[in-house]
C-alpha cells in the first residue's frame, strides 16, 4: 500500500492562478481530510468528507473547495491564489464505523509546499 | 479560537532525558487524544492516543498522562534520544462527532542533544 498520496510536492503560484491539489488513498478508508499547516500554528482543518458524495466544511474553508467522487481521491481546489494561501498543505484518511465506536487513526500524507507570489 | 493549548513551543533535552509537552483543552466532549509526531519534510504520524477512560497510556518510551478533571493532557518520553528529535503535536477529537475532526495544538519543537 502506498498510503496517502499528494501531488506535487511543492508549487509557486501567482496571485489570483487557480490550482489543484491532488489526494489519493489505497487503503479504503471513508473518511477524508484536508489540513494547512502554518509556522506556529499547527493543523488546521480546511474540509472534511465522511464519504464519495459528501463533504463538509472545517475551520478554515475560504478560498478553497472540494469534491469527492470516489472512495479514494480528494482534490483541494484554489481558486484565485492569494498570499495567505501561502501554507504547507497535508490531506489524510482514516476509517470509522458508527458500529464500532473506536477512534480511528488519521494517516497524512506527505504534504504539498504551496507558495503564493 | 484555540481549543487546544500546547506547551512548551521548543524544548531542548539532553540524550537519556525526560522530555514532557503539556496541553489543555477546553472542549469538555472531546474524547479522543493522540500526539502525532512530524520529522522535516514529513506528514504527521501517530505516536500515541488515549481515551478518557483512562488517566495513562504507555507504549515504549512514550506515556500520555491524563487529568479529565483538569481538562489536560501530557506526554512523557523517557530516555529521550536523539531520534526523537522531531515536532510533536497533542490534538483533541469527538470520536462519531461528524467526522471525527482533528483540532491540533500548535506544536513543540524538541531537540534531544547528545
Amino acid at each position: 500500500n502506498a498510503g496517502v498520496t499528494q501531488t506535487p510536492k511543492f508549487r509557486i503560484l501567482k496571485i489570483g492562478q487557480s490550482m489543484t491539489l491532488q489526494c489519493t488513498q489505497d487503503m479504503n478508508h471513508n473518511y477524508m481530510y484536508w489540513y494547512r499547516q502554518d509556522p506556529g500554528m499547527g493543523l488546521k482543518l480546511i474540509y472534511y468528507s465522511v464519504g464519495a458524495g459528501i463533504t463538509d466544511k472545517g475551520e478554515v474553508p475560504n478560498g478553497y473547495n472540494v469534491s469527492r467522487s470516489t472512495t479514494e481521491d480528494f482534490p483541494l481546489r484554489l481558486e484565485l491564489a492569494a498570499p495567505s494561501q501561502t501554507s504547507v498543505y497535508f490531506c489524510a484518511s482514516s476509517y470509522y464505523t458508527l458500529s464500532s465506536g473506536r477512534a480511528y487513526e488519521q494517516y497524512f500524507g506527505p504534504g504539498t509546499r504551496l507558495t503564493v507570489t | 479560537q484555540q481549543q487546544v493549548k500546547q506547551s512548551p513551543q521548543s524544548l531542548i533535552v539532553q540524550k537519556g532525558g525526560i522530555s514532557i509537552i503539556n496541553c489543555a483543552y477546553e472542549n469538555t466532549a472531546f474524547d479522543y487524544f493522540p500526539w502525532y509526531q512530524q520529522f522535516p519534510g514529513k506528514g504527521p504520524a501517530l505516536l500515541i492516543a488515549i481515551r478518557p477512560d483512562v488517566s495513562e497510556k504507555k507504549e515504549g518510551r512514550f506515556t500520555i498522562s491524563f487529568n479529565k478533571s483538569a481538562k489536560q493532557f501530557s506526554l512523557h518520553i523517557m530516555d529521550s534520544q536523539p531520534g526523537d528529535s522531531a515536532t510533536y503535536f497533542c490534538a483533541a477529537s469527538i470520536v462519531g462527532g461528524g467526522g471525527n475532526k482533528l483540532t491540533f495544538g500548535t506544536g513543540t519543537q524538541l531537540k534531544v542533544e547528545l
